[in-house]
């Protein structure tokens, strides 16, 4: 596709359960990101992928997030237990991961509401 | 810990002015920084883009500078439209690949 794309775009989920949230990045970005924005806030980084390891996974909050890229494209974030501090907006982004460019591309995102 | 900080929260211009939004961070030791555009209920448009080595991008009506030592950029955009308004967000990239934003600078442009 022509951008980053994530679905669902809104997610409605009760206190205690398991929610999965997926993001198809650009085409050829080898690189993808994870981020969570809450209300009146800019964007947190959560995890970062180069191909289909996580490079960088210091902004999981705790192990109930968890995320996979297994063929090193499309990335699902999974939230086990879900809290009602969890509800955001979740962002992914990619970007082509080279050290020289690191422009990053962000998709609409998913809104988590956890009741 | 870098810190991103963006002056002033709120602005609202008649259209046509030409306005300065400001974006600061704490460690100058950044590779590049980028200014982005969000709509309500949307997610992020990159506007610009500056490598650490460059003082300023352009694009449009849109110009955006970069002083890594002092740790600021400002993002200048000429003549306002209503269509400009949104919520513009600073993000530097420092030592590994993840942004940090700043919490944005809401525009209203009034017709």
């Amino acid at each position: 596709g022509a951008g980053v794309s994530q679905t669902p775009s809104n997610k409605v989920t009760e206190k205690g359960k398991y929610v999965e949230l997926r993001c198809d990045p650009i085409s050829g970005h080898t690189a993808l990101y994870w981020y969570r924005q809450s209300l009146g806030q800019g964007p947190e980084f959560l995890i970062y992928f180069q191909g289909t390891g996580a490079a960088d996974d210091s902004g999981l909050p705790n192990d109930r997030f968890f995320a996979v890229r297994p063929e090193g494209s499309v990335s699902t974030l999974k939230i086990q237990r879900t809290e009602r501090g969890d509800s955001a907006v979740y962002l992914c982004a990619s970007s082509l991961g080279s050290p020289g460019n690191n422009e990053q591309f962000f998709g609409p995102g998913t809104r988590l509401t956890v009741l | 810990k870098q810190e991103v900080t963006q002056i002033p929260a709120a602005l609202s211009v008649p259209e046509g002015e030409n306005l300065v939004l400001n974006c600061s961070f704490t460690d100058s030791a950044i590779y590049n920084l980028q200014w982005f555009r969000q709509d309500p209920g949307k997610g992020l448009t990159s506007l610009l883009l500056i490598q650490s080595s460059q003082r300023e991008q352009t694009s449009g009506r849109l110009n955006a500078s970069l002083d890594k030592s002092s740790g600021r950029s400002t993002l200048y955009i000429a003549a306002s439209q209503p269509g400009d308004s949104a919520t513009y967000l600073c993000a530097v990239r420092a030592g590994s690949y993840q942004l940090t934003f700043g919490k944005g600078t809401k525009l209203s442009v009034i017709p």
